[in-house]
């Protein structure tokens, strides 16, 4: 099964606006990532939660873990139009294999 | 942070030719690297996962003779696609991580194109 089913999978804001995706997963954790891809590229790690955290800052990210619900979110606050990008949430596996959920598109139009 | 370099980030060839993915770390030593395949607009599928020095543990479903996959040092991992057919083209992504073991650090990824 496939951890890790952001949604919505697509997200449409004007800049400034905030920017909210979620992710639910199915199985025990030991932490959550968030990560960014721009198009064509690579992934950048964002932020980790860990499984005894609630929630957690970096900037004007936002994301809260919900371990009952198996679920998180990333909160973008004040967005750009840089911050146009696919977002993945991942979460370990066995041998320290992070499976990717199936992705975020967000276009921030400026 | 920590740089993973990947190269190359563009290449088209022939069906039936190999094509050889490099994929380094830069400034740390990636103790196991992952290899990840990405069609457009859809999420990583893990391919293989590989420690330095030892043989690589394929996903189900993928084929260790077609991609063959070399981790001989802490900083370099290679994937190389072998006798490439049009289904294999794609993105390919490398990704890799230290001591730390909890962060990846990925590659800025390879489009393959096989003709």
């Amino acid at each position: 099964s496939q951890q890790g089913e952001e949604d919505p999978q697509a997200l449409s804001i004007q800049e400034g606006e905030n920017a909210t995706m979620n992710c639910s997963y199915k199985t025990s954790i030991n932490n959550l990532q968030w990560y960014r891809q721009n198009s064509g590229r690579g992934l950048v790690h964002l932020i980790l939660i860990r499984s005894n955290e609630r929630e957690k800052h970096s900037g004007r990210l936002r994301v809260t873990l919900d371990t009952s619900k198996k679920s998180s979110s990333l909160l973008i606050t004040a967005s750009r139009a840089a911050d146009t990008a696919s977002y993945f949430c991942a979460t370990r596996r066995g041998n320290n294999r992070l499976a990717f959920g199936k992705g975020n598109q967000v276009v921030v139009i400026p | 942070g920590a740089v993973v370099s990947q190269h190359p980030s563009r290449v088209i060839c022939k069906s039936g030719t190999s094509v050889k993915i490099e994929c380094r770390s830069l400034d740390f030593q990636a103790t196991t690297m992952f290899w990840y395949r990405q069609f457009p607009k859809q999420s990583l599928m893990l391919m293989a996962t590989s420690n330095e020095g030892s043989k690589a543990t394929y996903e189900q479903g993928v084929e260790k003779d077609k991609f063959l996959i070399n981790h001989a040092s802490l900083t370099l991992s290679t994937l190389t696609v072998t006798s490439a057919h049009p289904e294999d083209s794609s993105f390919y992504i490398c990704s890799a991580t230290g001591r730390e073991n909890e962060k990846l650090f990925f590659g800025s990824g390879t489009q393959l194109s096989v003709l």
